[in-house]
């Protein structure tokens, strides 16, 4: 079966600037979950959906925003880009979500310059 | 919240012989204790899990072991090849919130 797709892979944005970065969750994974990765911190929880719902919300500030459609696909918008955002963004997809059975998708490695 | 502490931060061992690393969490509502592998530019795998009403879990050459009392617990690996080089995440959860992750052991089988 499919895995975790995150698209795009990678991106290039200038300070101030906003983005919106995607992922689609295994078919019948209804759980999905958005982690930032950066060298210094390791993985840090940004935010989880479950049926559209907003389930869980880590310690980052209100730029970081996200969305669940009906189809589990999740949507994650950074407003306004400082160049500490610069990371690599992981969602993660499970059945129930809760931390059980995360599969990760590759993630999307955002520069901010 | 949970915090989750992870040692070493880097281990190098030579291939065939066996590599322990080792956790511990503040939450004692934790029930849920996975291990991830990530290799050099791909994204975290799960390669083992337990969960609070078990001590120790095995599948192949990798094994997971709780101590719920000490709020502890660690991945061995037997009979290290070099695929086994990558860096290797500990985390928790309590099941109703986020998995809280460790900051990571860089493992370098040396051949």
């Amino acid at each position: 079966k499919a895995g975790v797709t995150q698209t795009p892979r990678y991106l290039i944005k200038t300070r101030g600037q906003q983005v919106t970065l995607s992922c689609s969750p295994i078919s019948g994974h209804r759980s999905v979950s958005w982690y930032q990765q950066t060298p210094g911190q390791g993985l840090q929880f940004l935010f989880e959906y479950f049926s559209e719902t907003q389930r869980n919300k880590g310690n980052f500030p209100g730029r970081f925003s996200g969305r669940q459609f009906s189809n589990s696909r999740s949507e994650m918008n950074v407003s306004t880009l400082e160049l500490g955002d610069s990371a690599l963004y992981l969602c993660a997809s499970s059945v129930t979500g809760g931390g059980y059975g995360y599969t990760f998708g590759s993630g999307t490695r955002l520069t901010v310059v | 919240g949970e915090n989750v502490e992870q040692h070493p931060s880097t281990l190098s061992v030579q291939e065939g012989d066996s590599a322990v690393i080792k956790c511990t969490y503040s939450d004692s509502a934790s029930n849920y204790f996975p291990w991830y592998k990530q290799e050099l530019g791909k994204r975290p795998q799960l390669i083992i899990d337990i969960r609070s009403n078990v001590g120790e879990k095995k599948d192949q050459r990798i094994a997971v072991t709780l101590n719920k009392t000490a709020k502890h617990f660690s991945l061995h690996i037997t009979e290290t090849q070099p695929e086994d080089s990558a860096v290797y995440f500990c985390a928790a959860s309590n099941g109703n919130e986020k998995l809280t992750f460790g900051t990571g052991t860089r493992l370098t089988i040396i051949p």
